[in-house]
């Protein structure tokens, strides 16, 4: 069956600009995750979505980002006014349920590159 | 909160030579433990995990972890590695709460012929 799918793959955009990505999660999936995995941080988790709801909104990097998930599916991250920092590529995972027993799958991910 | 430590950030192994690619984690009250493998220019994809009981896991490709609690570690081996098994290799943990998995920095994992 289809996976984790991400739109766009690449994205350059210019330092200041918004840019918005896209994850599409394993049909039937209710818990979504997003990741970032940068050089100098390694991998990162961002926010987890069960449902439309977002518990826990304190791992976003900064209040630039944001994140919404609608109809339980599809999960939007929107970066504004990017910064050179921001580059690094954004993950996307989803699982079965929240909790840890539930295997997360990934993503290919959007790579960022701020310029 | 969980913190997670990949000691190498690179292991060059000859083909069909054993590996064991570290990971300690901070101590918690109650750990999930995980090894995922990345591929060039792929996503993540889970090799194992452990969550609770007999302290070997066995994952995909011939690979297995040992939980130890004692020492805090979570080692992943291969007895004979292959050319394909080069790859990035990322140890993470969680406590457990339906929230997101920390990782480690990554283990690149370099097979030599």
């Amino acid at each position: 069956g289809a996976g984790v799918s991400q739109s766009p793959s690449n994205k350059v955009t210019e330092k200041g600009k918004d840019v918005e990505l896209r994850c599409d999660p394993i049909s039937g999936h209710t818990a979504l995750y997003w990741y970032r995995q940068s050089l100098g941080q390694g991998l990162e988790f961002l926010i987890y979505f069960q449902g439309n709801s977002a518990p826990d909104k304190s791992g976003l990097p900064s209040d630039r980002f944001s994140a919404e998930r609608t109809g339980g599916s599809v999960s939007t991250l929107t970066i504004q006014r990017t910064q050179q920092e921001d580059s690094a590529v954004y993950l996307c995972a989803s699982s079965l349920e929240g909790g840890q027993i539930y295997e997360q799958y990934f993503g290919p991910g959007t790579r960022l590159t701020v310029t | 909160a969980q913190s997670v430590t990949q000691l190498d950030s690179q292991v060059p192994v000859f083909e069909e030579a054993p590996v064991e690619l570290r990971c300690n984690y901070s101590s918690s009250v109650s750990v999930y433990l995980f090894w995922y493998v990345q591929y060039p220019n792929q996503g993540l994809q889970l090799l194992l995990k452990y969550l609770s009981g007999s302290t070997l896991v066995k994952g995909i490709n011939g690979f297995e972890a040992e939980f130890n609690k004692s020492q805090t570690s979570f080692h992943l081996r291969k007895p004979s590695v292959h050319i394909s098994d080069t790859a990035e290799y990322f140890c993470a943990a969680s406590g457990g709460g339906a929230d997101g998995l920390t990782f480690g920095k990554g283990t690149h994992l370099i097979i030599q012929p």
